[in-house]
Parts: structure tokens; C-alpha cells; sequence
């Protein structure tokens, strides 16, 4: 079975600020991970996915996230918040052959300026 | 290359019809995917379907709901006599092949409210 936990709803920032969305994972296999953001009124788009290799991935934007097997974690972060980086971003895992991922609830990033 | 098409956007029903939203996956896309999102739940998983064939409805409630993908024409996500809880945004996704590693394409969403 495999589960994704979001921690945080909402996570508010300053324009420039560092950002930090915390994704943990539960699988029983290696997982593939990944990072989609939702800008409002649109579909998801990729940011940027763990498969094997480098544990340290760089996404689109400014994005990057590091898989820690040890602490079940795949945290998003950005060293410094932009306006246009508000919207919605969902986590998600796939692993032990499934081919349908399992997305987390999301969390709302708000930017202040 | 157009992206994943789905329509409408927005779609109003009242309780007891039908509502049947449409996905057209990318081009060379044989894998489709529909969620539903509902507020603070995130996107929970419906159904997965290749064409002709459904592969996985583990998420698809078992009354009302069904979805088709035939060989020709878009992906059909169906639901009769709708009621207020199928009031949701309802994405589809597609994929070029099944794999482990493989990111999924979005579409916009169809917005249902059900009165």
C-alpha cells in the first residue's frame, strides 16, 4: 500500500522567503515520487519527480526536492518565494508496480509582498 | 501538440440527471486517468482505462458512476441520477505508456454542481 501525508493545509511566506512544502511518503517498496503544482481554474502540471539516481532533484521554477529514504520525505522548497508561486502543490507516490499514483490532500502556498 | 481537452469546463445539473464529462487525452496518449477533487481532500483516484479496457475502477463508487474509453473518440466519464455530493472538479489525465517513473498531463478539469 502506499499513502502520502501533507503536513500543513496552508503555508504562508514572504515574497522572497524561503519555502518549504513537507511531503512524507509511506510505501513498503522503493518509491517513485513527485512534486504537481495547480495554478487556479487549471489541471496539474509536473514540477519535478524522484525515480532512482540523485536523491537531490531540481525541478521547473526554482523547485527542488530531496528524497530522504531514512525519514520517508520528499520536501519541496525554493530559496526565495516569488507571486506567481502561489497556487495549490500536491505530492504524490507511486511504487510496488502500481501505475496509478496516489496524490496527497495539498497544500495552498500563499505569498505575501 | 494539444494538451489534455476536457469538457465542458463547467457543467450544472439538477439532482436525479445525468452528466457525462469528456476527456480527449494527448495525442499518441493511450492511458487515461479520472479523479475527482473535492475541497481540503485533495485528488482522490477513480478510474484507469486503456483504450477499450478498463484496468483499474477501484476508486469509482459502484452505483451510478461508469467510464468508457473506446477506440475511437474521447474517454467518458459518466454519472446518472446525480445527487449533491458528485458536486466536485473532475480531472482527467493521460499518459503515452504505463510505467512506474512515468508523469501524468493534466487536463483543465470539469467543474460539476449539482442543484
Amino acid at each position: 500500500a502506499q499513502s502520502v501525508t501533507q503536513l500543513g493545509s496552508h503555508v504562508s511566506v514572504s515574497e522572497g522567503a524561503l519555502v518549504l512544502l513537507r511531503c512524507n511518503y509511506s510505501s513498503s517498496v522503493p518509491p517513485y515520487l513527485f512534486w504537481y503544482v495547480q495554478y487556479p481554474n487549471q489541471g496539474l502540471q509536473l514540477l519535478l519527480k524522484y525515480t532512482t539516481g540523485a536523491t537531490l532533484v531540481k525541478g521547473i521554477n526554482g523547485f527542488e526536492a530531496e528524497f530522504k529514504k531514512s525519514e520517508t520525505s520528499f520536501h519541496l522548497t525554493k530559496p526565495s518565494a516569488h507571486m506567481s508561486d502561489a497556487a495549490e502543490y500536491f505530492c504524490a507516490v507511486k511504487a510496488g508496480g502500481s501505475y496509478i499514483p496516489t496524490f496527497g490532500r495539498g497544500t495552498s502556498l500563499i505569498v505575501h509582498p | 501538440n494539444a494538451g489534455v481537452m476536457q469538457n465542458p469546463r463547467h457543467l450544472v445539473r439538477r439532482r436525479g440527471q445525468e452528466a457525462r464529462l469528456r476527456c480527449s487525452p494527448m495525442k499518441g496518449h493511450s492511458h487515461v486517468y479520472w479523479y475527482r477533487q473535492l475541497p481540503e481532500e485533495g485528488l482522490k483516484f477513480m478510474v484507469y482505462l486503456q483504450k477499450e479496457n478498463i484496468i483499474d475502477e477501484s476508486g469509482m463508487p459502484k452505483e451510478r458512476f461508469s467510464a468508457e474509453f473506446p477506440k475511437e473518440g474521447p474517454s467518458i466519464l459518466r454519472i446518472q441520477q446525480v445527487v449533491r455530493g458528485d458536486s466536485a472538479a473532475y480531472f482527467c489525465a493521460s499518459s503515452p505508456i504505463s510505467r512506474e517513473g512515468e508523469k501524468l498531463f493534466f487536463g483543465s478539469g470539469t467543474q460539476l454542481s449539482v442543484l
